[in-house]
């Protein structure tokens, strides 16, 4: 599966929208994109995935460039609930793994 | 809620102990995963189960088994661990068992397991 790049940390003021970045260059055109957060020692919550077209749920947007080779999540209105370590996750073919890096650590501040 | 549950979700156990960790998914799904997440450390893929049957074990030392009796339940039996197995043990499922590209893997709350 690709490697993906993600920014450390990132701080977001409650109320305002938080735009993750993540980069994956090297995607292959079977693969998809994955985001996943983390609220401290839980498990992973399933957020959102895309191929090559942007996608929305309740819960977040996903906006995948055209190249493919970069992706943004959007939490469009963040809380307090949404610090968490985000991953950026790069899945394809018929591979099982779900690879996970360091993500970044989103604080939402008052 | 998710709909995968682990028990216990705290575990202390000395090195000699014999110990399970169990996780049930609720979703109707046809493969189910153990991860590991050690300290600052990424979390790890350990084994997969697909249709009850094991399709990947990542190089996981034996004294990890795990055992898949049905579609719905997975368990991870420990012996004989060393204290730098402490770790958050996640469980996972998802519907495809050929963990196509599109398959949603979905987390249980984890086990918290300490080793003394």
């Amino acid at each position: 599966d690709a490697k993906t790049t993600q920014p450390t940390s990132m701080d977001c003021a409650e109320g305002r929208a938080a735009n993750l970045p993540c980069n994956h260059s090297t995607i292959s055109g079977n693969e998809y994109v994955y985001w996943y957060r983390q609220i401290h020692s839980q498990g992973p919550q399933y957020i959102i995935h895309g191929l090559k077209n942007n996608e929305t749920n309740e819960m977040a947007s996903l906006i995948i460039t055209e190249d493919r080779k970069s992706s943004t999540l959007i939490l469009p209105h963040a809380t307090l609930r949404d610090t968490a370590v985000y991953y950026c996750i790069v899945k394809g073919g018929s591979n099982y793994k779900l690879t996970f890096g360091k993500g970044t650590l989103l604080t939402v501040n008052p | 809620e998710t709909g995968v549950t682990q028990t216990p979700r705290h575990l202390v156990m000395g090195m000699t102990n014999k110990k399970s960790l169990k996780c049930e998914q609720h979703l109707g799904h046809n493969a189910m995963y153990w991860y590991k997440q050690s300290a600052k450390k990424p979390l790890e893929l350990m084994f997969v189960y697909s249709l009850e049957e094991r399709v990947e074990n990542n190089s996981v030392p034996s004294r990890f088994s795990p055992e898949c009796p049905n579609s719905s339940h997975l368990f991870l039996h420990l012996h004989t661990l060393q204290p730098e197995d402490s770790a958050l043990y996640l469980c996972a499922s998802s519907q495809d068992p050929t963990g196509r590209g599109t398959d949603t893997q979905y987390f249980g709350p984890g086990t918290r397991l300490t080793v003394l």
